[in-house]
């Protein structure tokens, strides 16, 4: 059954901690994007990647934010300093292309208080 | 940048009642999703379809790109369909995929 993987599903974490969100993209699966779901701003764009590469990163606040693609089975994205403003659920999703019918994973919640 | 508009952005049925969610695009588009975010938050796939009309069971879709619109038809609602409905799009000249705002939708037993 193939699918996105996401950890970890929950995470409550004190503003000021370094939080890490992983995700295994579907095997084959060569563009991985990660996007944040906030009530006010629903779902925004952070990152994109093709090939491990990093195409797109403008969505992220460049400042604490960083998003790797260590090898083609894991994308990881980092808050450093966290802050409460964070507070979001941050999904990973994959497509087989450019082109191609992303997927999602069940997503990372993240409360920072 | 691209406009995706949603409507209705709420909508209440009794159980069984058919139901069209509109998703309007401002340009031209080369790939459109939808997808149901469950009570759960999960986001599922229901259907890729940058043009032509497709059906899974209850639900159907349908793309007319020309006309920069798409709509998702649910027939006989069960419960189980409440949920936020997204329309999702990617621009020719881009990569990203930007949704819309959802249309809830609630299905009363």
């Amino acid at each position: 059954d193939a699918r996105v993987t996401q950890t970890p599903r929950h995470k409550v974490t004190e503003m000021g901690q370094e939080v890490t969100m992983r995700c295994q993209p579907i095997l084959g699966h060569n563009t991985v994007f990660w996007y944040r779901q906030t009530m006010m701003q629903g779902l925004e764009l952070l990152a994109y990647f093709r090939n491990r590469a990093p195409l797109d990163d403008s969505g992220m606040p460049k400042d604490r934010f960083s998003a790797e693609m260590p090898d083609a089975t894991l994308a990881t994205l980092k808050i450093q300093p966290s802050e409460p403003r964070d507070s979001a659920v941050y999904f990973c999703s994959s497509a087989g292309g450019w082109n191609g019918e992303l997927f999602f994973g069940e997503g990372s919640r993240l409360t920072v208080l | 940048g691209i406009q995706v508009e949603q409507s209705p952005p709420d909508l209440i049925l009794q159980e069984g009642a058919n139901s069209t969610l509109r998703c309007n695009f401002s340009d031209s588009v080369n790939n459109l999703q939808w997808f149901h975010q469950n009570p759960w938050g999960q986001l599922i796939n229901l259907f890729y379809i940058p043009s032509g009309t497709k059906q899974n069971g209850r639900l159907s879709a349908t793309t007319v790109a020309t006309e920069r619109y798409s709509l998702l038809y649910i027939s006989s609602s069960q419960t189980t369909d409440s949920g936020v409905y997204f329309c999702a799009v990617r621009m020719d000249s881009s990569y990203k995929l930007i949704f819309g705002s959802g249309t809830r939708l609630l299905v009363r037993p």
